[in-house]
């Protein structure tokens, strides 16, 4: 069965470090992944999107590598502050213009 | 400002009243979907559209209907709501299909008892 798997602990990272967030996938073959950020009791928040024939993308303190070969994408937010604290979600399209998101993966900045 | 309005944002109510949760969006996008986030399964998506008069249907639509008369409205509907129902709903549009970034709603939290 097709599924996208985000690590369900929390990430807790120090103010300034690197974070970085996993996401796997199986039995997709997705043309496109997107990242999303999600704060308590609001809408998912569009980030980056990646494209397979892209290794990888940058926004600012972002950065999104896509390994069709691993079926991976890593997300990474260099030098965290605390208001990167959120929940992290990726989403990949699998045809039919359909969006499937994973559970999403939470991180903490503390100070 | 560009934005996807859903309506309301709460909303408890009892097993078999119809609702409807409307939705629309004002930068004239094509394609429109309807997500419901549950703890654990995370985003499922319920149905989408992608041009008026065009629907589809996602993952999770059992119970749920959906209508795209306008190009900026597309409403969710609930006939007959059971409380396996009871969810956060979002809604969320963009310019041509599922492969480009979403502009999702702040979301509808939905109880049915």
């Amino acid at each position: 069965s097709q599924k996208i798997e985000q690590n369900s602990e929390a990430l807790n990272i120090q103010e300034g470090k690197t974070a970085t967030l996993t996401c796997n996938y199986t039995n997709y073959s997705p043309a496109y992944l997107q990242w999303y950020r999600q704060d308590p009791g609001r809408g998912p928040v569009f980030l980056l999107l990646i494209r397979e024939n892209e290794k990888e993308k940058r926004k600012e303190r972002l950065k999104v590598t896509f390994d069709t070969t691993l079926k991976q994408s890593l997300f990474h937010i260099t030098a965290s502050q605390p208001a990167d604290s959120a929940t992290y979600l990726c989403a990949l399209d699998y045809g039919n213009n359909r969006l499937a998101f994973g559970k999403g993966n939470q991180v903490v900045v503390i100070p | 400002e560009a934005q996807v309005t859903q309506n309301p944002r709460y909303l408890i109510t009892v097993t078999g009243k119809k609702l409807t949760v409307t939705c629309s969006q004002n930068m004239n996008h094509e394609y429109m979907s309807w997500y419901r986030q549950d703890p654990g399964l995370g985003l499922r998506q319920i149905y989408y559209s992608m041009n008026v008069e065009v629907t589809d249907k996602g993952d999770v639509p059992e119970g749920y209907k959906v209508s795209r008369k306008e190009k900026r409205n597309f409403p969710l509907i609930l006939e007959s709501p059971s409380p396996n129902q009871t969810s956060l709903y979002f809604c969320a549009s963009s310019f041509t299909g599922g492969n480009q970034p979403q502009h999702f709603g702040d979301g509808t939290r939905l109880s049915i008892l």
